[in-house]
């Protein structure tokens, strides 16, 4: 079955430290990527998205992403963090087509230390 | 343009009981997909309906059962409500069928007693 996964629970970083979070899927075929943020109260918002083109995308609020085929891999990015990054990040695939759901990754919560 | 907004925003229920939710999309979206977030499992698919009719189905017992209205509006039925069923129960549009960028709302939040 198809499936998501993110490397990390809960990552503590101090403002203007780097982040990277690590996702990883399992499917062969065509898949859309996408990372969603969740601030605390907030519901789910589009961070950025991968449909084709260039694997390095770019998305609001300084986030980047950048997909490698040969690693099913789609990690998220950002060089520096502010303490307002604080939040829990989802990656999700979709296969499109028929299929429009979409297969989330359980999350890493960003705790970003002020 | 106003985003997807679900109704009631919470819910508290006790077992047994039955609930129904309610979504409208985003004005001109035609898909409408159901999610459910609990803290051990994390988001899981439920359904996806276009046209009214379900298009795509998640691992839920059939206790769990939706529907689509013509004007695109969704609702999802619980039945025989289980204590495993408290979760925050998401809502997701998109503008057409198998169009994997769904906008989500605030979701419900159902508590079983």
């Amino acid at each position: 079955a198809q499936s998501v996964s993110q490397h990390n629970h809960h990552v503590i970083l101090s403002e203007a430290a780097s982040l990277e979070l690590g996702c990883n899927y399992s499917y062969g075929g065509t898949v859309n990527l996408f990372w969603y943020v969740q601030y605390p109260g907030q519901h789910l918002q589009l961070l950025l998205k991968y449909f084709s083109g260039d694997p390095l995308v770019k998305g609001i609020k300084g986030f980047e992403a950048e997909f490698i085929k040969s690693k099913f891999s789609f990690n998220l990015r950002k060089p520096s963090v502010q303490w307002s990054d604080t939040a829990e990040y989802f990656c999700a695939v979709g296969r499109g087509g028929s299929q429009g759901n979409l297969i989330f990754g359980k999350g890493t919560k960003l705790s970003v230390k002020p | 343009k106003a985003g997807v907004t679900q109704t009631p925003r919470y819910l508290i229920k006790t077992r047994g009981q039955q609930v129904t939710l309610s979504c409208s999309p985003i004005s001109g979206h035609r898909s409408v997909s159901w999610y459910q977030q609990t803290p051990g499992q994390g988001l899981q698919f439920l359904f996806e309906y276009f046209s009214e009719t379900q298009r795509n189905k998640g691992n839920f017992p059939g206790r769990f059962s939706g529907r689509q209205f013509s004007n695109s509006r969704s609702e999802m039925n619980v039945s025989t409500l289980e204590l495993g069923d408290s979760a925050l129960y998401l809502c997701a549009s998109s503008l057409d069928r198998g169009n994997n960028e769904q906008f989500f709302g605030p979701g419900t939040r159902l508590t079983v007693l």
